[in-house]
Formats: C-alpha cells, structure tokens, sequence
C-alpha cells in the first residue's frame, strides 16, 4: 500500500513566521505535489515536482517555496506566513508518466493567526 | 479559470437510491479522468477513472460515465449507503503530463 505522510496534522503559527511542511512517501514515485484545499474552491495546486532537485510552479505558487533533496520527501515553505494562507495543505505523489493516479497524505491543517 | 466544474456544491440522497454527480470540463486535451473521495480530516482517495477511449467504466456500486462531445462525466453510485457522504472530486488530466485539474468538490450526504 502507498504511504504519503505529512509531518503535522495540525499547525498553528503567528503571521510572519516561516513554515515548513514535510512530506514523505514510501513508493518510490517520481512525481509529488503540494495542493491547498479551500471551501468551494476544490484542490488548488501550489507546487510539483517530477525529479530530484526539479520543481514546477502549480496555478498559486506566491507566497510559497518548495524543496526536493531526496526523492521520497517533498517541502513547502511559506517564508513568511500570512492569515490569507490558512487552509488545508495536501500531499500527493503519483508515478512517473502514464496514466496512474495521485496518492494523497491525511493533510496539515495551518492556522495562521 | 477553472478547466474542471462541479457546479453542485452540494447533494441529498435517500439510502438505497442513486447519486449521480456530476463534472464538466472545458480542455477537449484532457484524457484522463478520475473521482476522489474525501472524509473530513483525511486525505482523498482515489475510487475510479476512466480513459477517454471508453464511454464507462464500473467498479461494484460506483459507475463513471465519460461523454466526451459533451465534456461531461458522472458518477453513479448505485445503492447508495451512508457511509459514501463525502465530498466528492472529479479531476482530468492531459495526456503524458503529470499535473492533475481539480473540481471543486461535490459534498455529498446519504441520509439512513
């Protein structure tokens, strides 16, 4: 069975500071994804990464910064949290090419007050 | 602007009867298509998909209809159990490419 985990979830954190998000997968999948989950506006992807050292920018990249070091851990950074960035943050990670389907971790829930 | 549409935020269903939800999209290069689940505090998880060669796909209770002059897709859940209240996402993808478009959820609650 695929495993996504995330590192939190539930976070609480003040405006300004910086964040970070962890997330590890145990499939060894080539692809990763950070999504924001918001009421009445479905998943919104962040970020994503398809390789090692390699990131691509979703459809709301501001305000946030990814990492990907090893192949089975993918970070977001919010370098300084505001409260327009409370929400639910999702993990996935999917195969490389091909017509397979996401995996998704249990979410962090970020409060930023 | 969104390339994948729920317009139903919201649906009721008696237990035992079927729930259809529905999605519309607008990129006639999508190809693949799936419905997610969701629970509260949980992650989604993947149901079912359906390739843009088919016209159907089943799985047990759980039916996708793909009709693609229309750029419409439903999923049929037959019967009805309250345990499938959820929200529901449907999401498409373009060939060979790894970025998934989601809707923006359809919350659906099956009432005993």
């Amino acid at each position: 069975d695929v495993k996504v985990t995330q590192s939190s979830r539930y976070l609480v954190k003040r405006t300004g500071e910086k964040v970070f998000l962890e997330c590890v997968q145990d499939m060894d999948h080539e692809n990763m994804f950070w999504y924001r989950q918001d009421p009445g506006l479905g998943l919104r992807l962040i970020y994503f990464s398809y390789d090692v050292k390699m990131k691509e920018k979703g459809d709301i990249p501001e305000g946030y910064s990814v990492s990907r070091e090893k192949k089975e851990r993918f970070s977001l950074i919010l370098e300084s949290a505001s409260t327009n960035q409370t929400s639910m943050y999702l993990c996935a990670s999917s195969e490389g090419q091909g017509m397979g389907e996401q995996y998704f971790g249990p979410g962090t829930r970020l409060t930023v007050t | 602007d969104q390339q994948v549409k729920q317009n139903s935020p919201s649906l009721s269903v008696q237990e035992g009867r079927i729930s259809i939800l529905n999605c519309d999209y607008t990129n006639s290069m999508f190809d693949y298509f799936l419905w997610y689940k969701k629970y509260p505090a949980e992650g989604p998880t993947f149901l079912i998909s359906i390739s843009s060669i088919k016209d159907k796909n089943e799985d047990g209770r759980f039916t996708v209809f793909l009709n693609k002059s229309a750029k419409h897709l439903s999923l049929h859940i037959v019967p009805s159990q309250p345990g499938d209240s959820a929200v529901y996402f449907c999401a498409a993808r373009k060939y060979n490419f790894n970025k998934f478009y989601f809707g923006s959820g359809t919350k659906l609650n099956v009432k005993p």
